[in-house]
């Protein structure tokens, strides 16, 4: 079955700075691939989703990139700031009538001021 | 537009015991998944369901076991609960329309075996 490897597993950087979180899938039929993110005491969030047929997404601070060859894709944070501080999972799926997520294990950003 | 709401948020149950959740999705959505979420495993998929019949499942014990309504509203049950059954028990809803593959969370229903 699918498998989905995330690194780092905890991740601090200092307030400002980026952050990457790196994904690979294992399933070369997954064509859909969201970020989730999620607080203490809460449900997984979306914040970003790729398809199979982009290379890169971006929505203000945050972007993902997709390489299919190498199965391979990244979550990228600019600018952080300390709200940006939560558990990160990445996910992927074959789409439209296999909507099963697989999701990789989460990191652990912390953002320090 | 209210988002997935799941109840009850927390439970306690002893070993043996049998449980059931619920979730109520999104107005206007169909699809309805489920997934387990424990420190130790992670988030792992349980099934999922649209217009009252499971399209997917995954690699549960048939203790495991769900149903949707003509509502869309939706119900897991686990009988003869196990310690390794605690966890946070997540529900996540689709719109799906064709191109439509975002799912959206609920809180969660924390369910804890003693």
């Amino acid at each position: 079955g699918e498998n989905v490897e995330q690194h780092p597993s905890t991740l601090s950087v200092q307030e400002g700075d980026s952050a990457v979180i790196k994904c690979t899938y294992s399933d070369s039929a997954s064509n859909y691939f969201p970020w989730y993110k999620q607080e203490l005491g809460k449900g997984p969030q979306l914040i970003i989703d790729i398809r199979s047929n982009v290379g890169e997404k971006k929505d203000q601070r945050i972007a993902v990139t997709l390489n299919k060859t190498a199965k391979h894709f990244s979550l990228h944070i600019t600018e952080t700031q300390p709200e940006d501080s939560a558990v990160y999972f990445c996910a992927a799926s074959r789409g439209f009538g296999n909507e099963k997520l697989t999701f990789g294990t989460g990191t652990r950003l912390t953002i320090i001021p | 537009k209210a988002g997935v709401t799941q109840t009850p948020r927390y439970l306690i149950k002893t070993r043996g015991q049998q449980v059931t959740l619920s979730c109520s999705p999104i107005s206007g959505h169909r699809s309805v998944s489920w997934y387990q979420q424990t420190p130790g495993q992670g988030l792992q998929f349980l099934f999922e369901y649209f217009s009252e019949t499971q399209r997917n499942k995954g690699n549960f014990p048939g203790r495991f076991s769900g149903r949707q309504f003509s509502n869309s509203r939706s119900e897991m049950n686990v009988s003869t609960l196990e310690l390794g059954d605690s966890a946070l028990y997540l529900c996540a809803s689709r719109p799906d329309r064709d191109a439509q593959y975002t799912q959206y969370f609920g809180p969660g229903t924390r369910l804890t075996v003693l």
